[in-house]
């Protein structure tokens, strides 16, 4: 399975900031996902980053505000934009490799202040 | 749509006692993965189990063991002689099995195990 390099790990952001969270993936994958975790909740999907084009988001999630990259087959970034203390989650990228072979990065635990 | 009820969002077991997390799951799928995973206070997400819609077997991993039941939609995960290191949150999680699906995942069971 897919090994993911998810950075940064965690993060202290001062409101009305934007913070950029990286996700490396050592092989090449059509398509990344980008969930939040709220605390104490459940992961929710914010978006599907296929390489190439533009990202689908889900319901309650914009690009204004969750831009996301997806350069190559290889890599996706998620900006979180002005942020709020709502904003304070854990956030995952993930890949899928096959019939139902998923991986998830190590996570990136932002607070806002 | 997809959905994932995990109904007990805490439970606490003196260690050595057995323990089974609930998940019951709705899709109109006929061909669907279902998970769970385990997820430390760290916060990183460890994968423990995929089942495919079609494989009814239970499946048991040293002390951790797993029910699926397709009449019920359920897929029940049992620790038994559970310790501390146990404890997190645990995640039931589903998707669809054709191309790339997304994952929908339970609310989580946050299990502590008292020495």
């Amino acid at each position: 399975s897919a090994v993911i390099s998810q950075k940064p790990s965690r993060d202290i952001c001062q409101r009305g900031t934007s913070l950029t969270i990286q996700c490396q993936v050592d092989s090449q994958v059509t398509m990344m996902f980008w969930y939040r975790q709220q605390p104490g909740q459940s992961l929710t999907l914010i978006a599907t980053a296929n390489q190439g084009s533009e990202a689908t988001y889900e319901s309650g999630f914009v690009i204004d505000k969750f831009p996301i990259s997806r350069p190559n087959l290889t890599f996706s970034t998620l900006t979180v934009s002005n942020m709020s203390p709502e904003d304070s989650s854990i956030y995952l990228c993930s890949v899928v490799q096959g019939q139902g072979s998923y991986t998830f990065g190590s996570g990136t635990r932002l607070t806002v202040v | 749509a997809q959905k994932v009820t995990q109904a007990q969002t805490e439970i606490s077991v003196v260690e050595k006692e057995d323990v089974t997390l609930d998940c019951v799951y709705e899709t109109r799928d006929t061909t669907y993965y279902l998970f769970w995973y385990k997820q430390p206070p760290s916060g990183e997400l460890v994968f423990l189990i995929r089942r495919n819609s079609f494989d009814e077997q239970n499946e048991i991993s040293g002390r951790y063991s797993w029910n699926f039941q397709k009449s019920t939609s359920s897929f029940n995960f049992t620790i038994t002689a559970s310790q501390v290191v146990d404890s997190a949150v645990y995640f039931c999680a589903l998707s669809g099995a054709g191309g790339y699906q997304k994952v929908t995942f339970g609310i989580g069971t946050k299990l502590q195990v008292i020495p």
